[in-house]
């Protein structure tokens, strides 16, 4: 199995562009979740999904942020207009039922807004 | 709300030693699991081992076992033996049962290992 993926591993953008960045889960997983990892915050849940349909998004910071999945086996988070504060790494991660939901993670995106 | 709490913000160890890692979480549940993941320089964020809340037993893997102390709501992780790949951060977590899947992590312990 591939595991989760993530694109792009790093992202380097100056503040106001937007920015995108994706998750492919693990095929068969039918959960979700976008974290988001500083060094004053720890690892925050950002949003998770649940068959393709946000559950809980009071993790989102503001605005600025959204989620999609349109389909099983895609998401993406977007950034818009993104600021320096939102210098990151974020990761996804996927579980299932099957999985007695222990969640994989992506290897991450390290996120730089200059 | 969940909260999980690691009070060791760095830890050490010589390489063959034990280090015991801190977590204490405060829950009005009683159905839960906790976690400890490991994040190694990569980044990438590895499951150590996990423990279900209705189970008295103390879980192990390898070199790897946890205390847990449901009444006290404590979690510690022992790792024996202590490799020079163990060095990483670990991250103590908690999910529900049932109900929100979201795992609530602590700020994380930076465990160094020394030859």
């Amino acid at each position: 199995d591939a595991g989760v993926i993530q694109s792009p591993r790093h992202e380097v953008t100056e503040m106001g562009q937007e920015v995108t960045l994706r998750c492919k889960p693990i095929s068969g997983h039918n959960s979700l979740f976008w974290y988001r990892q500083t060094m004053m915050r720890g690892l925050e849940l950002l949003i998770y999904f649940n068959n393709n349909v946000p559950i809980d998004d009071s993790g989102m910071p503001e605005d600025r942020f959204s989620a999609k999945m349109p389909n099983a086996s895609f998401s993406t988070l977007k950034i818009q207009p993104s600021e320096p504060r939102d210098s990151a790494v974020y990761f996804c991660a996927s579980t299932s039922r099957a999985q007695d939901y222990e969640q994989y993670f992506g290897p991450g995106t390290r996120l730089t807004v200059t | 709300a969940q909260t999980v709490t690691q009070s060791q913000p760095e830890m050490s160890v010589q390489e063959a030693e034990t280090v015991t890692l801190s977590c204490t979480y405060d829950t009005s549940e009683s159905d839960y699991y906790l976690f400890w993941y490991k994040q190694p320089p990569s980044r990438q964020m590895i499951l150590v081992i996990r423990q279900e809340a209705y189970k008295q037993q103390n879980a192990t893997e390898n070199r790897f076992s946890v205390n847990f102390q449901k009444a006290a709501k404590s979690f510690s992780l022992k790792i024996s033996d202590s490799q020079l790949g163990d060095a990483a951060m670990y991250f103590c977590a908690y999910r529900i049962q049932g109900g929100s899947e979201k795992l609530v992590f602590g700020k994380g312990t930076k465990l160094t290992v020394n030859p």
